[in-house]
């Protein structure tokens, strides 16, 4: 069944430095997409990044990029010179191909950033 | 800001009264989602439709939970009789829906608290 886990429950940073979050998947599905979104304090989700599966290359989008490890399941968010509206709770998302439109979603990783 | 308008933003209900939500998904996507957030912040997939037809739905054998997407008209979940643990946020979706790599734009949600 698939299944998307984030261990980390809350991570704090400074302002400008860089941060990356966890997570691993879980899938029989040969083909699969990967997701990030934010939700702000307002419970506003915003979709961030998105890996798929049948690229190598690591996406890239803005200060964020993803850290895709394939044989691993593993696919981490990375956030570069973080500000701090960047304090959110970010989660990991996953669809198989296979599957229909549905996206399963971890629990998230709530990041504060400190000036 | 988001495209996609849930009415109400919140919703207080006593036990055992029905609770109704809508949801008018951004213009020109015909793949809606339900999806319940708790306060673990896990996300429940409850339904899709692509234009008014149901995709994937969870088992609703309970049968308190119903949805619908008519054509002209907001798209609705309605709890027949609220349950205590029924109480989370409520978060409607849309999508273009024409490749599985598409992401989601979410609503600000329906925050319910059955009393």
């Amino acid at each position: 069944a698939q299944k998307v886990t984030q261990t980390q429950t809350s991570i704090s940073v400074v302002e400008k430095t860089t941060v990356t979050m966890d997570c691993v998947y879980e899938t029989r599905d040969s083909s699969y997409f990967l997701f990030w979104y934010k939700q702000t304090a307002s419970g506003e989700i915003v979709f961030l990044i998105r890996q798929d599966s049948y690229k190598k290359e690591n996406a890239t989008v803005g200060h964020y990029s993803l850290n895709f490890q394939k044989p691993k399941s593993s696919i981490g968010l990375i956030i570069t010179a973080t500000q701090i509206e960047d304090s959110a709770v970010y989660f990991c998302a996953m669809r198989e191909e296979n599957m229909g439109y549905k996206l399963t979603f971890g629990t998230g990783t709530s990041l504060l950033v400190d000036p | 800001n988001s495209k996609v308008i849930q009415t109400p933003r919140y919703l207080v209900k006593g036990q055992g009264q029905k609770a109704k939500m809508r949801c008018i998904p951004e213009k020109g996507h015909p793949v809606v989602f339900w999806y319940q957030q708790n306060k673990n912040n896990e996300f429940k997939f409850l339904i899709n439709f692509q234009n008014q037809e149901v995709l994937q739905q969870i088992d609703m054998t309970e049968k308190r939970f119903s949805a619908e997407c008519p054509s002209n008209s907001p798209c609705s979940l309605e709890i027949q009789s609220s349950e205590a643990g029924d109480s989370a946020l409520y978060l409607c979706a849309s999508s273009p829906g024409q490749y599985s790599n598409e992401r989601l734009f979410f609503g600000h949600g329906t925050k319910l608290s059955v009393l």
